[in-house]
């Protein structure tokens, strides 16, 4: 069984550039989510899919942040403008649903902006 | 909001020996899961073990055990017979059980020395 894709592994980019990064979770898998994890730190939801569908977004800085999951297979999260405080590793979880199995994870991207 | 502290920044344990980590929770609600993740230096999250709140009895994979207090809202890792491989970061997280997204600790970093 194929695992969760992330792409690419590392980015690095100047501050104000834009970035995006792709996620393909496990096919069959219904809920999608992305979490940033800022060195020393757990990993924070930024945004649940299910489906194609928002389910929560409370945490996602919507002023340069943006998700999509279209036709509730593969998504991408943009950062636009970028900030220095963004440097960290973006991970891509999917589970079967909500509350269902176990959420398989990427391995994530680390985004360094300079 | 559901917060979950792991008091214990780093760890070390020598090979063959056991360690055990810790973790306490806060929430309202009466039925959630709990999980321990292991996140090695590639970056990919690995589960380790689960436990479901209503059930009574400590899970147990292998090597690695938990003790749930549920009204002491503590939830610890023992892992015994340590091996090097199990050096990695390891993190508690809590999920309600009505669809929502895993929300992790800060995480223990655990040294297994020969």
């Amino acid at each position: 069984e194929a695992g969760v894709a992330q792409s690419p592994r590392y980015k690095i980019i100047e501050k104000r550039q834009s970035v995006a990064f792709w996620c393909n979770p496990i096919s069959g898998h219904a809920t999608l989510y992305w979490y940033q994890q800022i060195l020393g730190q757990g990993p924070k939801l930024l945004i649940q899919f299910q489906n194609n569908g928002v389910v929560d977004d409370s945490q996602l800085p919507k002023d340069r942040f943006s998700a999509e999951r279209l036709k509730g297979v593969d998504s991408t999260l943009k950062i636009q403008p970028a900030k220095l405080e963004d440097s960290a590793v973006y991970l891509c979880a999917s589970t079967e649903g909500p509350s269902l199995g176990e959420a398989f994870f990427g391995q994530g991207t680390r985004l360094t902006v300079v | 909001a559901q917060t979950v502290t792991q008091s214990q920044p780093e760890m070390s344990v020598q090979e063959a020996e056991t360690v055990t980590l810790s973790c306490t929770y806060d929430t309202s609600e009466n039925n959630y899961y709990l999980f321990w993740y292991k996140q090695p230096p590639s970056r990919q999250m690995i589960l380790v073990i689960r436990q479901e709140a209503y059930k009574q009895q400590n899970a147990t994979e292998n090597r690695f055990s938990v003790n749930f207090q549920k009204a002491a809202k503590s939830f610890s890792l023992k892992i015994s017979d340590s091996q090097l491989g199990d050096t990695a970061m390891y993190f508690c997280a809590f999920m309600k059980l009505s669809g929502y997204a895993l929300n992790f600790g800060k995480g223990t970093s655990l040294l297994v020395t020969p």
